[in-house]
């Protein structure tokens, strides 16, 4: 299995709050992606990144910011958490140099809930 | 926006027949792959097939595309209860950067 860790694995917490889910990889990859799936939209990409300080915005990026300072860690943080915003959060990687012409390896998720 | 469909959303066989799931697509593709999620877990990659590729085995598992009807189909054979899982097809996006993902179909195979 891809060296993937997403943590934490679940977290409940208030409206307005700010959260920060964590994505770290063994695999040296240049890609990575945080995606949200949630019932009837499938896996949605919010923001991914092609190197450290490089990323760009997905279909899904209001409310959501990102960064990467080191190649194996890539950070989501939601600024003001909203109840809209409760999903499960799952992070990927690609072996890919350009991004989107090979597989991409999926962490285990972090279930968020936002009261 | 959704760039890959799934059809059926849910799909139930029992164990030993073969289970088809069908992809569309809307724009060209460099590429189109398949994957399976279970219950709780991350997706999994399964099968990448490129555009200028027909068919794709893997197993039990065969993958055709039809560039010209901007489809593809994911053929399991001979189920196993195992392979009860949610599958999805992703493609490139128009840059090559990123995977679009469909929503998925659910199958259940049942003993």
């Amino acid at each position: 299995d891809a060296g993937i860790t997403q943590s934490p694995r679940h977290k409940v917490t208030e409206t307005g709050t700010p959260v920060t889910l964590r994505c770290h990889q063994t695999e040296n990859h240049r890609y990575m992606y945080w995606y949200r799936q949630d019932p009837g939209h499938g896996l949605r990409l919010i923001h991914y990144s092609y190197g450290v300080k490089d990323t760009d915005k997905g279909e899904v990026s209001d409310g959501y910011s990102v960064s990467r300072s080191k190649t194996e860690d890539f950070l989501l943080t939601l600024e003001s958490a909203t109840s809209s915003q409760t999903s499960v959060y799952f992070c990927a990687i690609s072996e890919s140099t350009t991004g989107g012409n090979q597989p991409q390896h999926f962490g285990d998720g972090t279930r968020l809930s936002i009261l | 926006s959704q760039q890959g469909e799934e059809d059926p959303q849910a799909l139930s066989i029992q164990e030993g027949e073969n289970a088809t799931m069908n992809c569309s697509y809307k724009t060209s593709i460099n590429n189109l792959q398949w994957y399976r999620q279970n219950s709780g877990r991350g997706l999994v990659h399964l099968i990448l097939i490129r555009s200028n590729e027909r068919e794709k085995h893997s197993g039990r598992l065969r993958v055709t595309l039809d560039t010209s009807k901007k489809s593809s189909s994911l053929l399991i054979t001979a189920s196993r209860a195992a392979d009860t899982a949610s599958y999805f097809c992703a493609t490139d996006n128009q840059a090559g950067t990123a995977l679009i993902f469909g929503k998925g179909t659910t199958l259940s195979v049942s003993s």
